[in-house]
């Protein structure tokens, strides 16, 4: 089955930085890399997501980009905010059987005054 | 639309009671999982449905079991509780099985047992 590992685990930015989130996967069938944001003592909500057939798709401050031969795909989220602070997780979907949806292990981000 | 509901929110249970939690969603979603979350492991796959009256076991199914008599509701049944079945627990529904779909996610139940 399919295996999705990210990095890092915790990440601190000054508000107004950049935070990169990255994750890699291991079927190379897998076609469907959803991000989804988690604030505290709350459901995971879907933030942008990305298929196989494109390379990077942005939504205001908030971009994702893929690589298909490297089958790594990372999260980037420009002036960050104090309300970015969260859980973030990847997720890679397979393709065929029952369209699992793996996750990765979830970034913990803090956006410091 | 409602969209995904849980209950309960909370729940506490003695070893060896048995308990279900309760899933339904009112957008006609073909695709209905169930999650659990505990810290620093993500969320991992229990059992998923991609229709009515289809099961399948996911990454962690040992100890729990369910069944999807309608589109609506899909139910999750801890037979017997352990304590490594302390955790947060959320289903998620998307509209055809088709992986490009996107997934939502209900509120959650979190579950103590003790």
């Amino acid at each position: 089955g399919e295996n999705v590992e990210q990095h890092p685990s915790t990440l601190s930015v000054q508000e107004g930085d950049s935070a990169v989130i990255k994750c890699t996967y291991s079927d190379s069938a897998s076609n469907y890399f959803p991000w989804y944001k988690q604030e505290l003592g709350k459901r995971p909500q879907l933030i942008i997501d990305i298929r196989s057939n494109v390379g990077e798709k942005k939504d205001q401050r908030i971009a994702v980009t893929l690589n298909k031969t490297a089958k790594h795909f990372s999260l980037h989220i420009t002036e960050t905010q104090p309300e970015d602070s969260a859980v973030y997780f990847c997720a890679a979907s397979e393709t065929g059987g029952g369209n699992k949806l793996t996750f990765g292990t979830g970034t913990q981000l803090k956006v410091e005054l | 639309n409602a969209g995904v509901t849980q209950t309960p929110k909370f729940q506490v249970l003695k070893t060896g009671q048995s308990m279900t939690l309760q899933c339904a969603q009112d957008m006609n979603h073909e695709y209905m999982s169930w999650y659990r979350q505990d810290p620093g492991m993500g969320l991992r796959l229990i059992h998923y449905s991609v229709g009515a009256g289809i099961t399948d076991q996911g990454e962690v199914p040992n100890g729990y079991n369910v069944s999807r008599s309608t589109t609506e509701d899909f139910p999750l049944r801890l037979l017997s509780a352990a304590p490594s079945q302390t955790s947060v627990y959320f289903c998620a529904s998307r509209l055809r099985r088709t992986s490009t779909d996107t997934q939502y996610f209900g509120p959650g139940t979190r579950l103590t047992v003790l």
